[in-house]
Parts: C-alpha cells; sequence; structure tokens
C-alpha cells in the first residue's frame, strides 16, 4: 500500500459527460501529479500541484482541469468526455517537488480506470 | 527536451534467466533516475532509483546503473522468478527548483513474463 488513495476505481460514462477523479495523497506529502496511462500513449504527464498551487503542466487538454484542495487532496476533472479519454488516470505524491532534493521520489495511487462509451 | 527511451517488449524468459531492460534517456541538468514495476491490475511501484551519476540502486535482486557517459539506466537481474512477471519502466526525475518543470517522464514500458 503505497499510502495514495484514488476513488473511484473504476467509472463508466458517456461521451460528452464530466467526471471528476479523487486523489488522496500519503500523509504529509505536499506535491501531487496526474498522469494518464494508455495504450498508445503510455505514461503521459498531465500537471503537477505543490501545496494547493499549479507547479508543472504537461500534455493536458483544455478539457481537462484539476485542483488541490488546503487539505491537500486533488481532483482532476474531465469534461465533454471523448473516446479517446478511456483511460487509467494515476495520481502520485511526493514529499517536495520531484527532484529538489537526493531522495525524492514519487508514491502512485492503484489508479482510476475510466471508460468512455 | 528530456525524455526516456526503453527497449519494446514484450520479454518472455524462462525461470532463473537472465534479465536486462534497456534503457537511455535524454536530459538537461542532472536528473535522478528511477525504475518502477506494475503488477498486473495495480499502480506503479518504485523498484530503484540513483540519484547521481555512478550510483547504483537495486532492490530485490534487481540493479541498475546510473551511467553519464552512455546515458544509460539498465535494469538487470541475475535470477528471474514467474512472480516478477510485470511491466517494467524507467524514469526520469527533473528539478523543478529554478522553474524548470519538476515530475517524471517515462519510458513506454517492457512488458516481462517468466515462465515456470
Amino acid at each position: 500500500d503505497s499510502g495514495v488513495t484514488q476513488t473511484p476505481k473504476h467509472l463508466i460514462t458517456a461521451t460528452g459527460q464530466r467526471v471528476t477523479l479523487r486523489c488522496s495523497p500519503r500523509s504529509g506529502d505536499l506535491s501531487v501529479y496526474w498522469y494518464q496511462q494508455s495504450l498508445d500513449q503510455g505514461l503521459q504527464f498531465l500537471i503537477q500541484y505543490y501545496n494547493g498551487e499549479e507547479r508543472a503542466k504537461g500534455n493536458i487538454l483544455e478539457r481537462f482541469s484539476a485542483q488541490q484542495f488546503p487539505d491537500l487532496h486533488s481532483e482532476l476533472n474531465l469534461s465533454s468526455l471523448e473516446l479517446g479519454d478511456s483511460a487509467l488516470y494515476f495520481c502520485a505524491s511526493s514529499v517536495p517537488p520531484m527532484g529538489m532534493g537526493m531522495n525524492t521520489e514519487a508514491f502512485f495511487g492503484q489508479g482510476t480506470r475510466l471508460t468512455v462509451v | 527536451g528530456n525524455s526516456v527511451t526503453q527497449m519494446e517488449g514484450p520479454v518472455t524468459l524462462s525461470e532463473e534467466a537472465f534479465l536486462t531492460i534497456n534503457c537511455t534517456y535524454t536530459a538537461t541538468g542532472y536528473p535522478s533516475l528511477f525504475w518502477y514495476v506494475q503488477y498486473p491490475g495495480e499502480g506503479l511501484q518504485l523498484l530503484l532509483k540513483a540519484t547521481k551519476a555512478d550510483d547504483k540502486g537495486s532492490n530485490k535482486g534487481f540493479e541498475a546503473t546510473y551511467r553519464k557517459e552512455t546515458t544509460s539506466f539498465h535494469l538487470e537481474k541475475g535470477s528471474v522468478q514467474v512472480s516478477d512477471s510485470a511491466v517494467y519502466f524507467c524514469a526520469l526525475g527533473t528539478s523543478n527548483y529554478g522553474g524548470s518543470q519538476g515530475n517524471l517522464i517515462f519510458g513506454k514500458g517492457t512488458k516481462l513474463s517468466v515462465k515456470p
């Protein structure tokens, strides 16, 4: 158990809909990262938050948004869903932002499997 | 930009065979390097890491050495077991100190199947 909790584990929804994925980081971790894992694109970094503020952006679509709340949990909002958005969405957390400090590593949740039909 | 290239799979080995999964990277600065493992139906788990050149990461019989001269971080294990069957990801960790991005950049993953 990594200590990172993601809910729900599975989500099936229709095209055009909007969903919210939730992530609770490990206790004490300030950074949260979201990744999308699909068969054709592999693991793609979407966005990073550090202590409530957006810190880095990757290949995140404009239809997607995220936020990190004062209690450090994070939500990823996916709207106007398309079939191609079907994927496994991972959240990861780390203490300082990745790379700051010699022993930083990210701990991953079990993921949310999103199926758009 | 920063990137990671790892050997395509799938890789199928017999139990007790020697494993090598190649990983090379392109990066500016001084990245940290990681191997993550994903067992079926689970999230990613850190397998090992190295934070500077010539460091060797090791865990559960797996090893990888951070080679700056060849920009490589190949994963090796002397004798694989059926329980090692999983997908292995090489990753590069960049720093966002000073404004650059701080996140993990992953290779595409290599699926390993070990047969008894």
